[in-house]
Order: structure tokens, then sequence, then C-alpha cells
């Protein structure tokens, strides 16, 4: 399975934009790019997935580069709730599982 | 929706016992999967399960640990003979499966922190 690549930890000011970054340079063809985040004392919960084009929701937005070697998650206004781990994970679509293998992540601070 | 269940949330125990923990995933949700996590890093892929039937199971499951889905339901994960490295938090997590088509997402629970002393 290919693997991701994130800084260890991040921090923002609170109602600021913030980029997460994720490289993963031997991603293939098939791979979904997906992103979970863990909150303190908590299960990792789904933000967002997309495979070449940028998406949107109501947590975040996923820009993906055009060679899809790297991405980033945006987070339009950042609050204290957002602080948490945030992973970037690869996921096969021809594999029919979630066998998720996730990396550190990215610890986000967020700032009053 | 009332997400994944997971029970107990906190389990001590003494070294060579057997602990045994629940899972209960969303309602129809086909797929159940177990992740074991240690302090500081991700979340690791134990076994999963599409309804009843055991389907994959990693390398790291030794052969003290045993996971049933008995009719398709709530899982249940035994550790038996504990050791100290087999503290950890134990995360269960499903998601759905209608026809060929998989679900987009996982649904985690909030897991069962073991401390083995």
């Amino acid at each position: 399975d290919a693997k991701t690549t994130q800084p260890n930890s991040m921090e923002s000011n609170e109602e600021e934009p913030v980029h997460l970054p994720c490289n993963h340079s031997t991603i293939s063809g098939t791979d979904y790019i997906h992103w979970y985040r863990q909150l303190p004392s908590q299960g990792p919960e789904y933000v967002i997935h997309g495979l070449t084009s940028n998406v949107n929701n109501r947590m975040a937005s996923l820009a993906i580069a055009e060679d899809r070697k790297s991405s980033t998650l945006i987070l339009h206004r950042a609050t204290l709730r957002d602080a948490a781990v945030y992973y970037c994970i690869l996921r096969d679509a021809t594999s029919g599982t979630y066998k998720y293998i996730f990396g550190t992540g990215t610890r986000l601070k967020v700032l009053a | 929706d009332t997400g994944v269940s997971q029970n107990p949330r906190h389990k001590i125990t003494k070294r060579g016992q057997n602990v045994t923990f629940r899972c209960d995933p969303i309602s129809e949700h086909n797929r159940l999967y177990w992740y074991r996590q240690t302090l500081g890093q991700g979340p690791e892929f134990l076994t999963y399960f599409q309804n009843e039937a055991q389907l994959e199971k990693s390398r790291l499951l030794s052969d003290r640990f045993s996971a049933e889905r008995p009719k398709g339901s709530f899982s249940t994960l035994e550790i038996q003979r504990t050791e100290q490295g087999d503290s950890a938090m134990y995360l269960c997590a499903s998601s759905p499966l209608r026809g060929r088509v998989f679900g987009e997402k996982l649904f985690f629970g909030s897991g069962t922190q073991l401390s083995v002393l």
C-alpha cells in the first residue's frame, strides 16, 4: 500500500484558514485520498475524500495536485474544536476494504 | 444513526488475565473492523468481518487474540493471557455494504482503553 507523509504538528490561530499538507508520491491511479481526524479521547472521524478533482463539504475542502502526488486539507476558519490529529490515508478503490494504513498524522493546535 | 458503541471504555487488568471487549456497529452496517492504537501512533488494522465472516486478519493479531461476530451484529475481541505490550486503545469501526457498492467511509467508535499491569 502506498504511504503518505505529513508534518508532525502545525499551529493556527482561531478563525484563520489552515492548510494541512500531505505527500503521497507513490500514489497509484486507483488510490483515493481520504482524510480523517481524531479528537482527544475519541476514535477517528471522517473528514473528506477525493480522487482527482478538488472536493468541498461542510467540514473542509480537499485540494489535490494535478499529478496527484500531494494534497492539502483546508479548514476555512479554524475553531478550537478543530484541534485534533489529522490523518491523510490512501485507499485503493479496487480493494473493497477499509484496511487503512494510518501514519502518525499532523497534530493541529489552534490558538485562541 | 446512533453511532458505533464500544464497551467498556476502560479496562485495567493484570498480566496473564483474559479480557473481552464488545463492539456494537451502526445498525445494518455489514462490515466491522478492529484497529489498535498505541500512544502517539495512528491506528493499526487488526481484522475485519463482512456479516459474520471474518475475512482478513493482520499479522499483528497473534493467536492470543480472537474476534467473533455471531449473527453478523455485534462483535467481541478477546485477548487471552494479556501482556503489558497489549496495552493500547482498541477501536472498532463499521461501514455499510450495499450490493457491490462499498460505503465511502468508516465510522469509528470511541474505543476501549486497555491497561495491562
